[in-house]
């Protein structure tokens, strides 16, 4: 079975703090998203990593793809309050045409 | 482009009555999804199209459920008859790889 985890499921911290968000995949894939999503919102893509090592940033959010071990990251650097949210993380497996696997979401507390 | 447009925002219906959910995707998009969003269940995959044509409605939960796609701007998802177990929020999905763009939803609530 197709599983993708991500860790943790619910995360608490304070402003300043870095973290990193945790994504394992249980299929060959090189291709794995990262989206956000605000309470009552729609789902906001972040960032798109198609091959092994990729790495992007967008302000403090950093995304990762190691495709050996299956694992992506998602890190936050100097964390403030307006990052507050839930990321997902899915992964289209290499054979899928494009479908999309969910993790369960990491649901994200910032506080002031 | 305005993005992918669903309508309607919200819907309030009542056990046993006929739901229609519509989405325009954007243009040039050559996939369609239509995902279901619960507290319990997390996001699921319902169905996806491909140029129009169904791919994958494994994730529809029952017969109650239909998708069309009738053309490349629009597709619709019904549920006939509704149950309080279809309250959700209803997400469609454009893309023309490798990510998809989301709509607003449509918030279902069948009482």
């Amino acid at each position: 079975e197709l599983k993708v985890e991500q860790n943790p499921l619910f995360l608490s911290m304070q402003e300043g703090k870095n973290y990193t968000i945790y994504c394992n995949y249980s299929t060959t894939s090189d291709r794995l998203y990262w989206y956000r999503q605000d309470p009552g919102k729609s789902l906001e893509s972040l960032f798109v990593l198609l091959s092994n090592g990729a790495v992007k940033q967008e302000g403090r959010l950093m995304a990762s793809l190691d495709t050996k071990a299956r694992l992506s990251t998602l890190h936050i650097t100097a964390a403030v309050h307006d990052l507050s949210a839930t990321y997902f993380c899915a992964v289209s497996p290499a054979d899928s045409n494009y479908q999309l696997i969910w993790g369960a979401g990491t649901k994200l507390i910032i506080k002031p | 482009d305005a993005g992918v447009i669903q309508s309607p925002r919200h819907e309030v219906t009542e056990m046993g009555q006929e739901v229609t959910l519509r989405c325009k995707p954007i243009s040039g998009h050559d996939y369609l999804f239509w995902y279901r969003q619960t507290m319990m269940r997390g996001l699921e995959l319902l169905i996806y199209f491909n140029n129009n044509v169904p791919i994958d409605d494994s994730g529809m939960p029952e017969d109650r459920f239909s998708a069309k796609m009738p053309n490349a701007s629009f597709s619709t998802l019904k549920i006939q008859p509704s149950e309080p177990r279809d309250s959700a929020v209803y997400f469609c999905a454009s893309s023309f790889r490798p990510e998809a763009f989301f709509g607003q939803g449509t918030r279902l609530t069948v009482v």
